[in-house]
């Protein structure tokens, strides 16, 4: 059971360059999350998803593409890369069966350095 | 809109030392408020969840207390241990959503 796993570790961009950023969890959670964390700053919410097919914008959409294609895999698509996207990016997901008691479980996240 | 304060943003304790970390919101229709853990360069762990009906949870040498008609909610960690050292966040779920607005954090350093 490896949880949340998220691809690549580290990346490089060049401005104007496009990446995905590969989620994948294997608790079959309907609800999976894409935050960003700037330095000494809390997380914030680009996109989530309550299952397979279904997306909605989060506090800082502009600049991102979400799918989600299959309960398991939740990409976020970066189109024109700009330094402002210099960030940790995060995926977490929840069962979301109750808002309640629903935990979220993170992923180690990504650093993303556009230049 | 939800807003989550975190204060002190910086705290260095000396190991055995009680502290207290405090997390507030401004909106008090909550579905539940997290505490995290999150050591550099890695991902979040969460510690202790409390649902909107309840006071406080606890677990090990951590006791979390939610005062929703006050917004605010406190992590006490009892007996601090150098492998305490981490930064620690908050997050809220507003009612109606799933969607879990986070602090800024707290980062400890505890003292050997």
């Amino acid at each position: 059971n490896a949880g949340v796993t998220q691809t690549p570790k580290f990346r490089i961009l060049k401005i104007g360059q496009s990446m995905t950023l590969q989620c994948t969890q294997d608790m079959n959670h309907n609800y999976m999350y894409w935050y960003r964390q700037d330095p000494g700053m809390g997380l914030k919410l680009i996109y989530y998803s309550v299952g397979a097919g279904i997306t909605d914008k989060g506090e800082v959409p502009n600049g991102y593409n979400v799918s989600r294609s299959t309960t398991e895999d939740f990409p976020l698509r970066l189109e024109l890369a700009a330094p402002s996207q210099t960030s940790v990016y995060f995926c977490a997901s929840s069962y979301g069966q109750r808002p309640s008691t629903d935990t979220q479980y993170f992923g180690p996240g990504t650093r993303l350095t556009v230049l | 809109k939800q807003e989550v304060t975190q204060i002190p943003a910086a705290l260095s304790v000396p190991e055995g030392e009680n502290l207290v970390l405090n997390c507030s919101f401004t909106d008090s229709a909550i579905y539940n408020l997290q505490w995290f853990r999150q050591d550099p360069g890695k991902g979040l762990t969460s510690l202790l969840l409390i649902q909107s009906s309840q006071r406080e949870q606890t677990s090990g040498r951590l006791n979390a207390s939610l005062d929703k008609s006050s917004g605010r909610s406190t992590l006490y960690i009892a007996a601090s241990q150098p492998g305490d050292s981490a930064t620690y966040l908050c997050a809220v779920t507003t009612s109606g959503t799933y969607k879990y607005i986070f602090g800024t954090g707290t980062r400890l350093k505890v003292l050997a």
